[in-house]
């Protein structure tokens, strides 16, 4: 099994540009998630996903779009890049149900100028 | 809302050296509770894990126990070694989402 994994590694942007950051897993999770990880800030949830053409707002949502599809792929969308969106995104999945431990992507490391 | 508090950071000890990484917690029910660790340039990976009160979760050498009556999950390892430095991320899994404190960066001097 793959895993997790995240497209691409590193990319910048120009302020208003718009992207999407790829994300898929192959362990047939039903759960699916982006976060962003800021200095001295953890990480903070912007989107989740409990299923195919499920998708609910984390605790960052604004300016950005995701939507289920599939099982597998989790895309997440920035719409009008802002300098405030430079960050580290890490997308992860795991198995319905509080018990199971997420398993992280490598990250994509985003910068906005 | 659910919210973790992990001790600050930076912590730097020497190889052999104890270590505790204190983190507490609050939340509605009865959360499933994690350490995550993250070495330079990778993603999270599991540490450990307790899924209800008094559970031990360990690996590696880490330890923590879930506290319910003091709301906390402190890491412990009797030893440290320099593989261990990493940031340490305690979390709490309420019912849809993963809860992460701010990370707590851990340096082990040789």
């Amino acid at each position: 099994n793959a895993g997790v994994t995240q497209t691409p590694k590193f990319q910048v942007l120009k302020t208003g540009q718009s992207m999407t950051l790829q994300c898929a897993q192959d362990m047939n999770h039903e759960y699916m998630s982006w976060y962003r990880q800021d200095p001295g800030m953890g990480l903070r949830l912007i989107h989740y996903s409990v299923g195919a053409g499920i998708t609910d707002q984390g605790e960052v949502p604004n300016g950005y779009n995701v939507s289920r599809s599939t099982t597998e792929d989790f895309p997440l969308r920035l719409l009008s890049a802002a300098p405030s969106q430079t960050s580290v995104y890490f997308c992860a999945s795991r198995r319905q149900g509080n018990s199971y431990e997420q398993y992280f992507g490598p990250g994509t490391r985003l910068t906005v100028t | 809302g659910d919210s973790v508090t992990q001790m600050e950071g930076p912590v730097t000890l020497s190889e052999e050296a104890f270590l505790t990484i204190n983190c507490t917690y609050t939340a509605t029910g009865y959360p499933s509770l994690f350490w995550y660790v993250q070495y330079p340039g990778e993603g999270l990976q599991l540490l450990l894990k307790a899924t209800k009160a008094d559970d031990k979760g360990s690996n590696k050498g880490f330890e923590a126990t879930y506290r319910k009556e003091t709301t906390s999950f402190h890491l412990e390892k009797g030893s440290v070694q320099v593989s261990d430095s990493a940031v340490y991320f305690c979390a709490i899994q309420g019912a849809q989402k993963l809860v992460f404190g701010q990370g707590t960066r851990l340096t082990i001097n040789p």
